[in-house]
């Protein structure tokens, strides 16, 4: 079975500053797709960014950023210029690749991310 | 309008209660899946529903008991529920393809579940 881990429970970063979040995560399997989902106070899971295992370059999305080590299974977010905006959990998460089991993400336990003004 | 559309937002109810979530996607998705959001533990997935066939029961007791009418439309049934049921219940489509890659995952802004 595969896991998740997200080791760092909280982070805080200035405003306009760069943080990275960690994740990591346990697998036997070869072909796999990786996201980071962002949990405001709304309660709304939303899609920040996903990597899919066979690409080597790391996905971008505007300020967000992976960096996706597949042979160290690591998988972590950096989040550039940081924003108010940009508190709330963060979550990663990993889904099989293969057909029937790959509707299911496999989550971790968050990080909660402060903005300092 | 959010494409996932979850109600009740809070719901509290006591153990011999009953009571049902809804969900609905305006996505035009294909599976729909039901997950429990505890404290300081990872979601965990406890239904699943593709092409309107229940096709994942994540071990889940049987107080829970989801109903999917149609692929716009899925219910969590809740009944003689426990203090430790108390979550934050999250709806998600997506659309699964027959190959290649599945959409991701939306998903509703939740109801927060306190059983007393």
């Amino acid at each position: 079975a595969q896991t998740v881990t997200q080791s760092q429970p909280e982070m805080s970063v200035q405003e306009a500053e760069t943080v990275t979040l960690s994740c990591t995560y346990d697998t036997s399997e070869s072909d796999y797709y990786l996201f980071w989902y962002k949990q405001p106070p709304s309660r709304q899971m939303i899609l920040v960014i996903r990597q899919e295992a066979y690409k080597q370059q790391n996905a971008t999305e505007n300020r967000f950023s992976v960096n996706f080590q597949k042979a160290a299974k690591s998988f972590s977010l950096k989040i550039s210029d940081s924003q108010l905006g940009d508190a709330a959990m963060y979550f990663c998460a990993y889904r099989s690749a293969t057909w029937g089991s790959g509707d299911k993400l496999t989550f971790g336990t968050g990080t909660r991310l402060a903005v300092r003004p | 309008e959010t494409g996932v559309t979850q109600t009740p937002r809070h719901l509290v109810m006591g153990m011999t209660n009953k009571k049902s979530l809804k969900c609905e996607q305006h996505l035009g998705h294909n599976a729909m899946y039901w997950y429990k959001q505890s404290a300081k533990k990872p979601l965990e997935l406890m239904f699943v529903y593709n092409f309107k066939e229940q096709t994942e029961n994540n071990s889940v007791p049987s107080r829970f008991s989801p109903e999917c009418p149609n692929s716009s439309h899925l219910f969590l049934h809740l009944h003689t529920l426990q203090p430790e049921d108390s979550a934050l219940y999250l709806c998600a489509s997506s659309q699964v393809q027959e190959e290649g890659y599945n959409s991701p995952l939306h998903f509703g802004n939740g109801t927060r579940l306190t059983v007393t």
